[in-house]
């Protein structure tokens, strides 16, 4: 079945950049997903990438697609502490509409 | 658009007991999701409707787990017979076919608590 991997943890001082990795091994996915969720919450879409893309940029965000190799990144400019969350990737495939998430990567922010 | 609400936002039970969790999804959104979401993972996929019909179906959405969506508008999620196992947050979501990325938006999420 399909799998998305993420990194658990990410540690970034106020105003650097941090970047979130994310690899996925359906071939077939059509849109990959980033989502973010502050504590208790539900989760928030941040941004999305259609799968025959290799960048999109979004005010402070970035995402790179590598389909080659299968591997998703969220670039966040100028980190702030409001920043602070847990983000998720998640890929929707060819093969029905719901989405297959990964882990959560836990991303501080330190002023 | 007032986005996806869920209710109860918690919900305390005793093993045993029967559950009911209603999401009302953003308005004139046709598709609408369930997730279950435990404590460190990602959310995972239980259910999901088109307008009325459910189209799919979770293994992870065993026989005690039952979802409608009697108008294609509002839907419940009931939980029989509770389990400590249940304990989890459940996440409803929605989403529009006639948006061409039929993005999924996600509600606050019920917190069960199965004691």
């Amino acid at each position: 079945g399909e799998d998305v991997e993420q990194s658990l943890f990410l540690s970034v001082r106020e105003g650097d950049s941090s970047v979130i990795n994310c690899t996925y091994t359906d071939s077939s996915s059509t849109y990959l997903y980033w989502y973010k969720q502050e504590p208790g919450a539900g989760l928030q879409l941040l941004t999305y990438i259609f799968s025959n893309m290799d960048m999109k940029q979004d005010q402070r965000l970035t995402v790179l697609l590598n389909k080659k190799d299968k591997h998703l990144s969220l670039r966040i400019a100028d980190t702030q502490t409001g920043d602070s969350a847990i983000y998720f990737c998640a890929e929707r495939s060819n093969a029905g509409n719901m989405l297959t998430f990964g882990g959560g990567t836990r991303l501080m922010v330190k002023p | 658009d007032t986005g996806v609400s869920q209710n109860p936002r918690h919900k305390i039970t005793k093993r045993g007991q029967n559950v009911t969790f209603r999401c009302d999804p953003i308005s004139e959104h046709n598709r609408l999701y369930w997730y279950r979401q435990t404590l460190g993972q990602g959310p995972e996929f239980l259910t999901y409707f088109q307008n009325e019909a459910q189209l799919e179906k979770s293994r992870l959405l065993s026989d005690r787990f039952s979802a409608e969506r009697p108008k294609g508008s509002f839907s419940t999620l009931e939980i029989q017979r509770t389990e400590q196992g249940d304990s989890a947050m459940y996440l409803c979501a929605s989403s529009s076919t006639s948006q061409f990325t039929d993005t999924q938006y996600f509600g606050p999420g019920t917190r069960l608590t199965v004691l």
